[in-house]
């Protein structure tokens, strides 16, 4: 069965400066891959999401991911942060067209001014 | 732009008490899901459903649980007496399959379910 870590429970990045959030999976085949963001109280909107083609991929609100196969890596980034990108940032993996879909832990952003 | 939507946003309850929440999942999607976020911690599988039947669920899903597509585009997510354990923010997801859809899930707005 897949899985996913986040190794990173909580980070605190000042607004302006760049960011990246670890997402590492387990997946026997090439997995399906994502990036959802929750902001407090609210639901999971999806941010970005890798299936196949060019490794990079670029999502909204200014966020990229790219899918490493070698590191079993999603990671995502963003060149400079902004005070409302903080939020919950969860990862997710899924096999084909979506099977057995599953979350990381997440990874809580916080941005000082 | 098509959405999930989920109802009721909020619901108390009394512990013992039958809950249900529903979901209209996007009209073309075939493949409708339940999790649940306990506050602050991560967001957990409940159930899949597929055909009018559920294609797999998690252990947290037992004899209290069950869902339920009673039509052509509700699907519900009963929890027949309630714990207090169960408080939590409960969303519904949907995707579709074939050409055209990536694999990726639709979730709702989530229903915060408070146990008392």
């Amino acid at each position: 069965a897949q899985s996913v870590t986040q190794p990173d429970i909580h980070i605190t990045v000042s607004e302006g400066a760049s960011l990246e959030l670890r997402c590492n999976y387990s997946y026997g085949a090439t997995p399906y891959l994502f990036w959802y963001v929750q902001s407090p109280g609210q639901g999971l909107q999806l941010l970005l999401k890798y299936f196949s083609g060019d490794t990079l991929v670029q999502g909204i609100k200014g966020f990229e991911a790219e899918f490493k196969r070698s590191q079993s890596s999603f990671n995502l980034r963003k060149p400079s942060v902004h005070w409302s990108d903080a939020a919950e940032y969860f990862c997710a993996v899924a096999g084909n067209y979506g099977q057995n879909f599953v979350f990381g832990p997440g990874t809580r952003l916080s941005v000082l001014p | 732009e098509p959405e999930v939507t989920q109802t009721p946003s909020h619901q108390v309850t009394q512990m013992g008490q039958e809950v249900i929440l529903r979901c209209v999942p996007i009209s073309n999607h075939l493949y409708f899901y339940w999790y649940r976020q306990i506050l602050g911690q991560k967001v957990e599988f409940l159930v899949s459903f597929y055909n009018n039947e559920i294609s797999e669920k998690s252990e947290i899903f037992d004899d209290q649980f069950s869902v339920e597509r009673p039509d052509g585009s509700n699907f519900t997510l009963k929890i027949r007496s309630t714990k207090l354990e169960d408080s939590a923010m409960y969303f519904c997801a949907s995707r579709g399959r074939g050409t055209g859809h990536t694999g990726e899930l639709f979730f709702g707005e989530g229903s915060r379910l408070t146990v008392l």
